[in-house]
């Protein structure tokens, strides 16, 4: 994988959807994934959509993927302050030794 | 399941001092890994391995020595810290790697040194 971005921060009220977006350059890309990190604590897989994907829904969890535009986005509805956390988007890219992470969104839910 | 299990979770250390911190995973992986992470960087691989005496160099290997004897075990060691080396270390374990490649992470080890 080359380069993964993302957005460093995103407020949100508590109830609100909150949607993490992130670029990434590799289009042999096979997953791209979502991991949650909360304080103190190591990652966490969220999920993870398939290249060949458009979307993927888990509970408030909806994942968009457009291949053309190297853009996947994470929407979490009605979120919780229990959602504040730091989100990272990575990809697996064939022939790599390791996920590429970017360099994660802090998402802060006020009540 | 313990799943990825570090020690310390905490270590100050002197310039020069030498020490290892330890992974070790109860999930019969092969593929294990081991990260920084800094503010404003993300997450970085120093070293990983895809099996019991196979290892590798991944982006920031200066300083690092690892080894794997076992498939549960994969230490971490730091020959002479600096100060650079102030961060906190994330030791990771997959299946395989590849395919849909989830990495489980132990709950870190934070690391100064002064």
């Amino acid at each position: 994988g080359e380069d993964v971005e993302q957005s460093l921060f995103l407020s949100v009220r508590e109830g609100d959807s909150s949607v993490i977006n992130c670029t990434y350059t590799d289009s042999s890309s096979t997953y791209l994934y979502w991991y949650k990190q909360e304080p103190g604590a190591g990652l966490q897989l969220l999920t993870y959509i398939f290249s060949n994907m458009d979307m993927k829904q888990d509970q408030r969890l909806t994942v968009l993927l457009n291949k053309k535009d190297k853009h996947l986005s994470l929407r979490i509805a009605d979120t919780q302050t229990g959602d504040s956390a730091i989100y990272f988007c990575a990809e697996s890219v064939p022939g790599y030794s390791t996920l590429t992470f970017g360099k994660g969104t802090m998402l802060l839910v006020s009540p | 399941n313990a799943g990825v299990t570090q020690t310390p979770k905490f270590q100050v250390l002197k310039t020069g001092q030498s020490m290892t911190l330890q992974c070790a995973q109860d999930m019969n992986h092969e593929y294990m890994s081991w990260y920084r992470q800094d503010p404003g960087m993300g997450l970085r691989l120093i070293h990983y391995s895809v099996g019991a005496g196979i290892t590798d160099q991944g982006e920031v290997p200066n300083g690092y020595n690892v080894s794997r004897s076992t498939t549960e075990d994969f230490p971490l060691r730091l020959l002479s810290a600096a100060p650079s080396q102030t961060s906190v270390y994330f030791c990771a374990s997959s299946y395989s790697h590849g395919d849909t490649g989830e990495l489980f992470f132990g709950e870190g080890s934070r690391l100064t040194v002064l």
